[in-house]
């Protein structure tokens, strides 16, 4: 039973524009979500996260919207680089602080950045 | 700073042998967390150490699996006997605490093959 639900398996983008990736839950008692950014080889790197009380955080060219109602979260990548070319999972934990807690996390979805 | 390491990299045992996996976290981290990601599936937790003691092992599979933090510093994770469901990439991910970030770091990841 997945309770973080990444449908799109994978996401091809032009340079430059816009790269929309898309997340949703089930369990209403995840408070904090989390994203991860993975190149092949190497582990998870944290990149943006977002509370339950928020529905917008945006650091630099990320920005994570959250729909709680929906049980759904996107996170917006712009402009899309090269370098974001990467498998990105959606994470989710039940305290408003991803550090002491298990992480629930999705199957990944892999973007692609066409130069 | 020293992130997370993972040892070996890679190993390939046969049905019915016996490995251990190590992860040393970054230094000073009270968190440990030891996830699985079996190919095209999710990443999914096993279990979570605070300092020395178990916080957590709701997602260790059976008991073949065993953990350990002696001294609260670095973990092992022991798989005996193999089976060949247990193929996957084991992440090991360290976090400071509640005084801290609120993130988790990911190590490398130990790819085992079981054939």
């Amino acid at each position: 039973d997945q309770q973080v639900k990444q449908n799109s398996p994978s996401l091809s983008v032009q340079e430059g524009r816009i790269s929309i990736l898309n997340c949703d839950y089930t369990n209403s008692m995840f408070d904090y979500f989390l994203w991860y950014k993975k190149y092949p080889a190497e582990g998870p790197t944290f990149l943006i996260s977002i509370s339950s009380i928020k529905d917008k955080n945006e650091d630099g060219r990320f920005t994570v919207f959250l729909n709680k109602s929906a049980k759904h979260l996107s996170l917006h990548i712009v402009p899309s680089q090269p370098g974001d070319s990467a498998v990105y999972f959606c994470a989710a934990s039940p305290f408003f602080t991803g550090a002491n807690s298990k992480l629930t996390f999705g199957k990944g979805i892999t973007l692609s950045v066409r130069p | 700073e020293a992130g997370v390491t993972q040892f070996p990299s890679h190993s390939v045992i046969e049905k019915g042998q016996t490995v251990t996996l190590r992860c040393d976290p970054i230094s000073g981290h009270d968190n440990l967390y030891w996830y699985r990601r079996v190919m095209g599936k999710e990443i999914k937790f096993l279990l979570h150490f605070v300092k020395e003691s178990k916080q957590d092992e709701s997602g260790m599979p059976n008991n073949r699996f065993l953990a350990e933090r002696t001294g609260g510093t670095y973990s092992t994770l022991k798989v005996q006997p193999a089976e060949l469901e247990d193929s996957g990439v084991y992440f090991c991910a360290s976090s400071q605490g509640a005084s801290g970030g609120d993130e988790q770091f990911f190590g490398p990841g130990t790819r085992l093959t079981v054939l």
